[in-house]
């Protein structure tokens, strides 16, 4: 069973600049959530998507934003991109049992670098 | 809102040794997780604790439930540098969100 895919692995951008993220979940999940890790913040909740669908948005301003597609694979855009930017994205996908969420696995994350 | 305490946020100990991390939190939550991190790598599911007195183990790591005082424990047992990582707890808050400690960086001395 492959698990979660996320590209690309590594990016640098430069300030100003916007950059799209993808990831794709487990085969049947429908959850897609994405988090943002720095070493000062760590682990910070950025939005999660169901059936296409964003159901909770962290406390990240307006210059990220998502979407998910029909087959569930999701895309994550941050524009015009700040130095505080710089972060390993990391998207997680999961199987909604009626009103929760089962575990979420990882994949492997996209490390942006922002100069 | 839920929120997840972790402690300590580093352990630094020799391998033979056995310590646990705690993690605690706020409200209610119906299942709680354990993950390992290493360096610049993603989040391994290690645990998910589904109901009070849950107990699981694998290898030198055991993980416990304790819903009633909304704590969880990590124990490692005769710990050895293999397990030197960062490890976080996590659980489900009421609008699909996965609310996560600040983790316990595990540092295995020889």
């Amino acid at each position: 069973k492959a698990g979660v895919t996320q590209t690309p692995r590594y990016l640098i951008k430069t300030r100003g600049q916007q950059v799209t993220l993808s990831c794709s979940p487990i085969s049947g999940h429908r959850s897609v959530s994405w988090y943002q890790q720095t070493p000062g913040q760590g682990l910070q909740f950025l939005f999660e998507y169901f059936s296409e669908t964003q159901r909770n948005k962290g406390n990240f301003p307006g210059r990220f934003s998502g979407r998910q597609f029909s087959n569930s694979r999701s895309e994550m855009n941050v524009s015009t991109l700040e130095l505080g930017d710089s972060a390993l994205y990391l998207c997680a996908s999961s199987l909604r049992t009626g009103l929760t969420n089962t575990e979420a696995f990882f994949g492997q994350g996209t490390r942006l670098t922002v100069v | 809102e839920l929120k997840v305490e972790q402690n300590p946020l580093f352990l630094s100990m020799q391998e033979g040794k056995n310590y646990t991390i705690y993690c605690n939190y706020s409200t209610t939550s119906d299942r709680l997780y354990w993950y390992r991190q290493d360096p610049g790598k993603s989040l391994e599911s290690l645990f998910v604790l589904l109901s009070n007195g849950a107990v699981k183990q694998e290898g030198r790591l055991m993980a416990s439930l304790d819903t009633k005082a909304r704590l969880s424990t990590l124990h490692i047992t005769a710990a050895v540098h293999d397990l030197s990582a960062t490890y976080f707890c996590a659980a489900w808050d009421s609008n699909y969100q996965l609310i996560w400690g600040a983790g316990t960086k595990l540092i295995i001395k020889p």
